[in-house]
């Protein structure tokens, strides 16, 4: 089985904080993204890597960066947190190769920016 | 603006009826569409799909329709149980290669009554 482990559930920062969120997949997949997920706006694409060291923006990057050093791991960056950036996060990965293959999602970041 | 739409943000079903959930999506070049199923402090999981050469895929209780001409797609769930209760997201997906651009839609709570 596919498993993607984002590192917390749960985490509370401060406005002003450097926030690093982590995520991790066991299946060698090429292509890994982060999502948030908002009530009554669905599921929407902040970065996506489709390689190691590789990055591209999605549709809301703004005050988020990224980063891909291993195959395995794609970590989201907070770089100042903001009450607005309070939301549910979601990591996920899917194969490169061929086309039409969903995507494994972890269980998701629930961050609280105060 | 939302290319891809779920009008109904909640739905409630009696055990062993039809749950019918709907998606409409204004892009041409979608050319794939998936349903993920989401429960509570757990990540998305891959529910069906349908490529835009197809009108029908089914998968058990699970089936998707795809109107192409209206731009509307529908999953339905015969007979509908209680562990089918969850948030459901389509999804639309463009693009060749190793990534599509999937963009989700906003959800639809699915609650199924015993």
């Amino acid at each position: 089985d596919v498993k993607v482990t984002q590192s917390s559930r749960y985490l509370v920062k401060r406005t002003g904080e450097k926030v690093f969120l982590e995520c991790v997949q066991d299946m060698d997949h090429e292509n890994m993204f982060w999502y948030r997920q908002d009530p009554g706006l669905g599921l929407r694409l902040i970065y996506f890597s489709y390689d190691v060291k590789m990055k591209e923006k999605g549709d809301i990057p703004e005050g988020y960066s990224v980063s891909r050093e291993k195959k395995e791991r794609f970590s989201l960056i907070l770089e100042s947190a903001s009450t607005n950036q309070t939301s549910m996060y979601l990591c996920a990965s899917s194969l490169l190769t061929g086309r039409n293959t969903e995507a494994f999602f972890g269980q998701g970041t629930r961050l609280t920016v105060v | 603006d939302q290319q891809v739409k779920q009008n109904s943000p909640s739905l409630s079903v009696q055990e062993g009826r039809i749950s019918i959930l709907n998606c409409d999506y204004t892009n041409s070049m979608f050319d794939y569409f998936l349903w993920y199923k989401k429960y509570p402090a757990e990540g998305p999981t891959f529910l069906i799909s349908i490529s835009s050469i197809k009108d029908k895929n089914e998968d058990g209780r699970f089936t998707v329709f795809l109107n192409k001409s209206a731009k509307h797609l529908s999953l339905h769930i015969v007979p509908s149980q209680p562990g089918d209760s969850a948030v459901y997201f389509c999804a639309a997906a463009m693009g060749s290669g190793g990534y599509q651009k999937v963009t989700f839609g906003t959800g639809t709570k699915l609650q199924v009554i015993p």
